[in-house]
């Protein structure tokens, strides 16, 4: 079984910084897709960013981006220019190649400050 | 497009009595999902399908059941309803499993069983 853990409950920022947020997870299959989501107070989940373990590029979407470490089975996020509305649960999640859903951490909860 | 569909947004039952959560999607995706997320603790899946009449158990299935008779609606049905089962629960639908990584949620349903 695949476990993903976020050993950082709670962090916060202040606005127009930079942050991130650690993930690791335990797997033994080559293949497999790694995601962070962000759960805002509304409680809608959003895919933030993707990674594909095949790929040695670290994914980045505006703002966003990830480091991937293969070797190490770390998928941190980087938040740059933190703003206001990046305040959320921050949750990462695994998925196998050959699987049908996500495997999620127990997420880190993100205050962005004035 | 309305996107996942869920009712109801709340709901509190007494202990033994059981419910429906209902889940519809308009994007023809053939994957759907059943998660629930308790406090501090991420999302865990208790049931998906990857089509019509095609079901399989998740990591916490027991005290649930499914049904997929159409490609848009994927029914949880809750029986002799505990308090461990209080918790937010989230469906979801993806076009290709997660394979192109996005699955698309819906706004969830708090549920109290006391």
């Amino acid at each position: 079984a695949q476990t993903v853990t976020q050993s950082q409950p709670e962090m916060s920022v202040q606005e127009a910084e930079t942050v991130t947020l650690s993930c690791t997870y335990d797997t033994s299959e080559n293949n497999y897709y790694l995601f962070w989501y962000k759960q805002p107070p509304s409680r809608q989940m959003i895919l933030v960013i993707r990674q594909e373990a095949y790929k040695q590029q670290n994914a980045t979407e505006n703002r966003f981006s990830v480091n991937f470490q293969k070797a190490a089975k770390s998928f941190s996020l980087k938040i740059s220019d933190s703003q206001l509305g990046d305040t959320a649960m921050y949750f990462c999640a695994f998925m196998k190649v050959s699987g049908y859903a996500l495997n999620f951490g127990k997420g880190t909860s993100l205050l962005v400050t004035p | 497009n309305a996107g996942v569909t869920q009712t109801p947004k709340f709901r509190i039952l007494k202990i033994g009595q059981s419910m429906t959560l209902q889940c519809t999607q308009d994007m023809n995706h053939n994957y759907m999902y059943w998660y629930r997320q308790d406090p501090g603790m991420g999302l865990k899946l208790i049931y998906y399908s990857v089509g019509a009449g095609i079901t399989d158990k998740g990591e916490v299935p027991n005290g649930y059941n499914v049904s997929r008779s159409t490609t848009e609606d994927f029914p949880l049905r809750l029986e002799l309803a505990a308090p461990s089962q209080t918790s937010v629960y989230f469906c979801a639908s993806s076009y290709e499993g997660g394979i192109f990584g996005k699955l698309f949620f819906g706004s969830g349903t708090q549920l109290s069983v006391l």
